[in-house]
């Protein structure tokens, strides 16, 4: 069973315009999320995170939103650019536990 | 630059052969992973070790191996390869666990494919 889920396989955005990409997951005993971005023919790299202690962290264009109560994250990217086309990973975990992954969004910035 | 290197890239193989994939990290990492891609899925644990001698079964851990005789090195072996193995597969270490300094450094993956 899926625990964490990123239902949007794909998304389409316009240059400069903000890209949002959601993620829900099932397991409350989750407390600590990622980001992370993948090229084709590369690893995953990791982008940002937030604690359950924060509704918000921001670095640069990305932002991460987390709604304990919904059980829901998202990554907003301001202002989107070309080069942030690729598939984005959600993951998420108990403290000092091994991640859970998404199944990932394809975001593609039109230029 | 520390690093974290993968080999082979690309392998072809046939039901029923043993197969090695070869891990190597230079971060000093004591945290190894091994994960498998698959459309649909996402990434998925196979197996991980927190340090030498440390092996542990991940949620898709069935028809795999792993070993760690030293920090650097986590090799997976497929004993028999089953066409279900077609998959794109990634190591990963970590300082820390989640919550901690939770940040994965993921090799750029092998490709394998199971006729």
């Amino acid at each position: 069973d899926q625990q964490v889920k990123q239902n949007s396989p794909s998304l389409s955005v316009q240059e400069g315009r903000i890209s949002i990409l959601n993620c829900d997951y099932t397991n409350s005993m989750f407390d600590y999320f990622l980001w992370y971005k993948k090229y084709p023919a590369e690893g995953p790299t990791f982008l940002i995170s937030i604690s359950s202690i924060k509704d918000k962290n921001e670095d640069g264009r990305f932002t991460v939103f987390l709604n304990k109560s919904a059980k829901h994250l998202s990554l907003h990217i301001v202002p989107s650019q070309p080069g942030d086309s690729a598939v984005y990973f959600c993951a998420a975990a108990p403290s000092a536990n091994n991640l859970f992954f998404g199944t990932g969004t394809r975001l593609t910035v039109i230029p | 630059d520390a690093e974290i290197t993968q080999s082979p890239r690309h392998k072809i193989t046939e039901t029923g052969r043993q197969v090695t994939l070869a891990c190597h990290q230079t971060w000093n990492h004591n945290n190894m992973f091994w994960y498998r891609q698959d459309l649909g899925h996402g990434l998925r644990l196979i197996h991980y070790s927190y340090g030498v001698q440390d092996t542990n079964k991940g949620e898709v851990s069935d028809g795999y191996s792993v070993s760690r005789s030293n920090t650097e090195d986590l090799p997976l072996t497929l004993e028999s390869a089953a066409s279900s193995q077609t998959s794109v597969y990634f190591c990963a270490s970590s300082e820390g666990l989640a919550g901690t300094t939770g940040e994965l450094f993921f090799g750029e993956g092998s490709r394998l494919t199971v006729l």
